[in-house]
């Protein structure tokens, strides 16, 4: 089946820090690949995504590249902000008829002044 | 700056009483997910609809929850009878087609808490 593992949270760095949260998947074919962000008490909002091999998503300084040679897609940013305190899924959909997201666990970023 | 739209934001009601979501998609998506989120299980795919057809409600007690699109501008999700371990965050997204690399569009939820 298909399935997404982050790494664990919570996570907690300070302002300006480097970050990085993992991500690596299993699926049957070539998905697409998400990050969602929530943040306190709302929804999820699409952070960025890639959809083939080596793309790159980007938004808001925050980068994943899709890497299908480790089934992997690390969510990276040079230098966070306390406004960046969410939590983070990684997720990813494949063709086909059933178009369902499959999401990882989320992991809570805190990021301190 | 179109978003989906869920009502209630919040309920609180008591065991056995029945309880009704909605959520109006993003004018023009033609596919309408429901999620429902909670500290145990994280985000759960409860159905989803295709052109108002549902196409996947194998994720949802069929028991005691129904979901419906009386029409394209609106999804419903109702529990009858509700019970405390339905407590939980339920989220509409909704998308534009069924192709590769689709983004689903988020409301921003409805909490229920049933006593």
């Amino acid at each position: 089946g298909n399935s997404v593992t982050q790494m664990e949270g919570p996570v907690t760095l300070s302002e300006e820090a480097f970050l990085t949260i993992n991500c690596t998947y299993t699926a049957t074919g070539y998905p697409s690949l998400f990050w969602y962000v929530q943040y306190p008490g709302e929804g999820l909002q699409l952070l960025l995504k890639a959809t083939k091999a080596d793309d790159k998503g980007s938004n808001k300084g925050f980068e994943a590249t899709y890497r299908k040679e480790t089934t992997s897609f690390h969510l990276e940013k040079g230098s966070v902000q306390v406004s960046d305190s969410a939590v983070y899924f990684c997720a990813l959909i494949l063709s086909g008829s059933a178009r369902q997201l499959t999401f990882g666990s989320g992991t809570q970023l805190t990021v301190l002044p | 700056d179109a978003r989906v739209t869920q009502t209630p934001r919040h309920k609180v009601t008591e065991m056995g009483q029945e309880v009704t979501m909605r959520c109006q998609p993003i004018l023009g998506h033609n596919t309408v997910f429901w999620y429902r989120q909670t500290m145990m299980q994280g985000l759960e795919l409860l159905a989803y609809f295709r052109n108002r057809a549902p196409l996947d409600d194998s994720g949802m007690p069929k028991d005691r929850f129904s979901a419906e699109m009386p029409d394209a501008t609106l999804a419903t999700l109702k529990i009858q009878p509700s019970e405390p371990r339905d407590s939980a965050v339920y989220f509409c997204a909704s998308g534009s087609n069924f192709r590769m690399g689709e983004t689903q569009y988020f409301g921003p939820g409805t909490r229920l808490l049933v006593l």
